[in-house]
């Protein structure tokens, strides 16, 4: 199975900040890659599919790149909206995620 | 407007089976696989499997294979997943979610509201 490893597991950041969360992938996925947003007792939301291509209606400070095995999701400058759990998903060969990145007010 | 509308919470007891339901509506149910996903209290994201609404096929991930059932009714565009011999660590949401029906790999576009499992003697 391929495993998915996420860092960090927290984030603390600020308003108007630019924030990097990285995903590593145990074996090339190519670009099968998406990224989610979850709030507390909410369903998931998707942001990023196919490592870099981004969702309709999701904001432009958030973009995604990598592929093979590494990858990264960077929002640009957070907003108030912003803090929340992020996770990323391979679906290369089945789906497995990765074990989420807390993005929490500084 | 897409919905994925699931089942209400349940509770059961260890050794029990539950059985979640996810009826679909605003698209064509047949043109998108259904995966289940669960997260247990405070925990990250766990994939299930999926059904393929138009042929029932299945793909169950190794952890939950033989106690865990997929199946749909496409009369009423409702899939459904029944897992059984129920323990604690059970004990999660379990959310469906579609996925386009498609030649390359895709991600989920839509989610349910996700439904509470309890599982407590």
């Amino acid at each position: 199975d391929i495993q998915m490893t996420q860092s960090p597991s927290t984030l603390s950041a600020s308003v108007g900040d630019r924030v990097t969360i990285t995903c590593r992938a145990s074996q090339s996925i190519s670009s099968w890659l998406a990224w989610y947003q979850q709030k507390p007792g909410k369903a998931p939301k998707l942001l990023i599919y196919k490592a870099s291509s981004l969702e309709s209606g999701v904001p432009s400070r958030f973009s995604g790149s990598g592929s093979g095995t590494e990858f990264t999701l960077t929002i640009s400058s957070l907003q108030p909206d912003d803090f929340a759990t992020y996770y990323c998903q391979q679906y290369n060969s089945l789906w497995t995620f990765g074990q989420g990145t807390k993005v929490e007010i500084k | 407007q897409v919905q994925l509308v699931q089942s209400g919470a349940e509770v059961k007891k260890p050794g029990a089976s539950v059985k979640v339901s996810c009826k679909a509506s605003g698209y064509t149910f047949t043109g998108y696989y259904m995966h289940w996903v669960r997260q247990a209290p405070g925990q990250g994201l766990e994939w299930m499997g999926w059904i393929n609404p138009n042929s029932g096929g299945t793909n169950y991930a190794q952890k939950f294979q033989g106690r865990v059932t997929m199946t749909r009714d496409t009369s009423i565009s409702t899939a459904y997943m029944e897992l059984s011999r129920l323990r604690s660590d059970d004990t999660a949401v379990y959310y469906c979610a579609r996925v386009p029906i498609v030649v390359v790999p895709a991600a989920i576009d839509y989610w349910g509201q996700g439904t509470l499992v309890t599982v407590s003697s």
